[in-house]
């Protein structure tokens, strides 16, 4: 199995851009999860899907954030309009069931200029 | 709401020193305790996990005991090695619902 994969691996864009942050769950998991990584904050939970429903969305930042998973082998993270307090690697990860192992993705380093 | 708390970093031993990273937890219920590990440039990795109470996680060295009482699941590993160098982060899921992480120790093991 390939694991969770990310892209892009880096994404530097211009303020007021719009951003897509692409992930391919591991075949087989149901479970989805959207983490932000930065000095300051640490690791942040933005949002998770169970069966491809969003459960919690609460770590969502603001209205700029959106996610999506339109099937249990994609999903997707907007941000629009970008703004340079969003640089941050964002981690995507996913797990078969509750209490197992979470697998995380290598991450997008995203910087806006 | 569930938390985790991490003692704070960078901790910073010299090679085969004993190490120990302090986490503790609050929780309603009866979570699952984990501790994972992120190498530079990478995603978080499982390192261990313990799903109830007095159970022990091991992995590579490392150990970590699920403490009830003092809610508590402090990491350790006898002799630290460079390639331990890394940043470590304590977890919890309760109920099958989110995994909140604490905020994660950056350990240094200098040879």
């Amino acid at each position: 199995d390939a694991g969770v994969i990310q892209s892009p691996r880096h994404e530097v864009t211009e303020m007021g851009q719009e951003v897509t942050l692409r992930c391919k769950p591991i075949s087989g998991h149901n479970s989805l999860f959207w983490y932000r990584q930065t000095m300051m904050r640490g690791l942040e939970l933005l949002i998770y899907f169970n069966n491809n429903v969003p459960i919690d969305d609460s770590g969502m930042p603001e209205d700029r954030f959106s996610a999506k998973m339109p099937n249990a082998s994609f999903s997707t993270l907007k941000i629009q309009p970008s703004e340079p307090r969003d640089s941050a690697v964002y981690f995507c990860a996913s797990r078969r069931g509750p209490a197992e192992k979470l697998f995380f993705g290598s991450g997008t380093q995203l910087s806006v200029l | 709401g569930d938390s985790v708390t991490q003692m704070e970093g960078p901790v910073t031993l010299s090679e085969e020193a004993f190490l120990t990273i302090n986490c503790t937890y609050t929780a309603t219920g009866y979570p699952s305790l984990f501790w994972y590990v992120q190498y530079p440039g990478e995603g978080l990795q499982l390192l261990l996990k313990a799903t109830k109470a007095d159970d022990k996680g091991s992995n590579k060295g490392f150990e970590a005991t699920y403490r009830k009482e003092t809610t508590s699941f402090h990491l350790e590993k006898g002799s630290v090695q460079v390639s331990d160098s890394a940043v470590y982060f304590c977890a919890l899921t309760e109920r099958g619902n989110k995994l909140v992480f604490g905020a994660g120790t950056i350990l240094r093991v200098k040879s």
